[in-house]
C-alpha cells in the first residue's frame, strides 16, 4: 500500500529559529501533497496544498512567509516553520495524493513542534 | 463549500456495545466521504471511504458506513465495540474534483469500557 514518511516525528527548537520537516511518499508519486495543523483534541486544519513545480496554495489566515513549502518532486514536499515561536508548537500533518488513486490520500505519521 | 458535522465530541460504549459515530455533510455538489482514525501522536488511517457505486461501505476493522443523500449523512458503525477500537475518528469530505483537499469535522473521542 501507499506509505507517506514525515520526518522529524518529534523537535524542540528554540524561539527564533527556523524548523523543516519532510514528507515523502515512499512507493508512489504524488504530484499534490496537502499540509494540516492539529492543536490538542482538536481536528486537523488545511493549511496549503502543495502542487509539485508550482507555489503551494494557502488557505486564508495562513502566513505564507512563516510557513515556507517546496514540493520540489513527486515525492518529497518540506515545510519550513521560519522564526518559529511558542505559539508555533503543534502537531503537523501532510497527506500525499496518489497519482494512480485520485482519491487515496495517504498521511503521514506526524510532527510534533515544541518552540521554547 | 463543504464542510462535515460530527454530532457528539466524544462516544462512550461497553466492549461487545455498538458503536455508531455521526457525520452529517454539507456540499453543493454530490461529496466523496471518508471516515479516518487516529491513535495518539500517530498519523490517520483510512477506515473506509465513500466515492461512487454502493452506499454501504464496508471499512478495515470491521467498521461500516452508509451514504444517505436525502439524510445528507455518513454515519460509522460497528456492531460490537473492541476495547482497541477507543480512539480519535474523523469524518472528511471532498469534492469530486482530483486535488482537492479533504475537510475534516471535528472529531468524536470513542472510549470503550470494560
Amino acid at each position: 500500500g501507499a506509505v507517506v514518511s514525515q520526518h522529524p516525528s518529534w523537535v524542540i527548537c528554540k524561539s527564533g529559529t527556523s524548523v523543516k520537516i519532510e514528507c515523502r511518499s515512499l512507493d508512489f508519486q504524488a504530484t499534490t501533497m496537502f499540509w494540516y495543523r492539529q492543536f490538542p483534541k482538536q481536528s486537523l486544519m488545511l493549511m496549503a496544498t502543495s502542487n509539485e513545480g508550482s507555489k503551494a496554495t494557502y488557505e486564508q489566515g495562513v502566513e505564507k512567509d512563516k510557513f515556507l513549502i517546496n514540493h520540489a518532486s513527486l515525492t518529497l514536499s518540506t515545510l519550513t516553520v521560519t522564526s518559529a515561536h511558542p505559539e508555533d508548537s503543534s502537531f503537523y500533518i501532510c497527506s500525499a495524493r496518489d497519482n494512480r488513486a485520485p482519491y487515496g490520500y495517504t498521511f503521514g505519521s506526524g510532527t510534533r513542534l515544541t518552540v521554547v | 463549500a463543504q464542510s462535515v458535522t460530527q454530532l457528539g465530541s466524544h462516544v462512550s460504549v461497553s466492549e461487545g456495545a455498538l458503536v455508531l459515530l455521526r457525520c452529517n455533510y454539507s456540499s453543493s455538489v454530490p461529496p466523496y466521504l471518508f471516515w479516518y482514525v487516529q491513535y495518539p501522536n500517530q498519523g490517520l488511517q483510512l477506515l473506509l471511504k465513500y466515492t461512487t457505486g454502493a452506499t454501504l461501505v464496508k471499512g478495515i476493522n470491521g467498521f461500516e458506513a452508509e451514504f444517505k443523500k436525502s439524510e445528507t449523512s455518513f454515519h460509522l458503525t460497528k456492531p460490537s465495540a473492541h476495547m482497541s477500537d477507543a480512539a480519535e475518528y474523523f469524518c472528511a469530505v471532498t469534492l469530486q474534483q482530483a486535488g482537492t483537499a479533504l475537510i475534516f469535522g471535528k472529531g468524536t473521542t470513542l472510549s470503550v469500557s470494560s
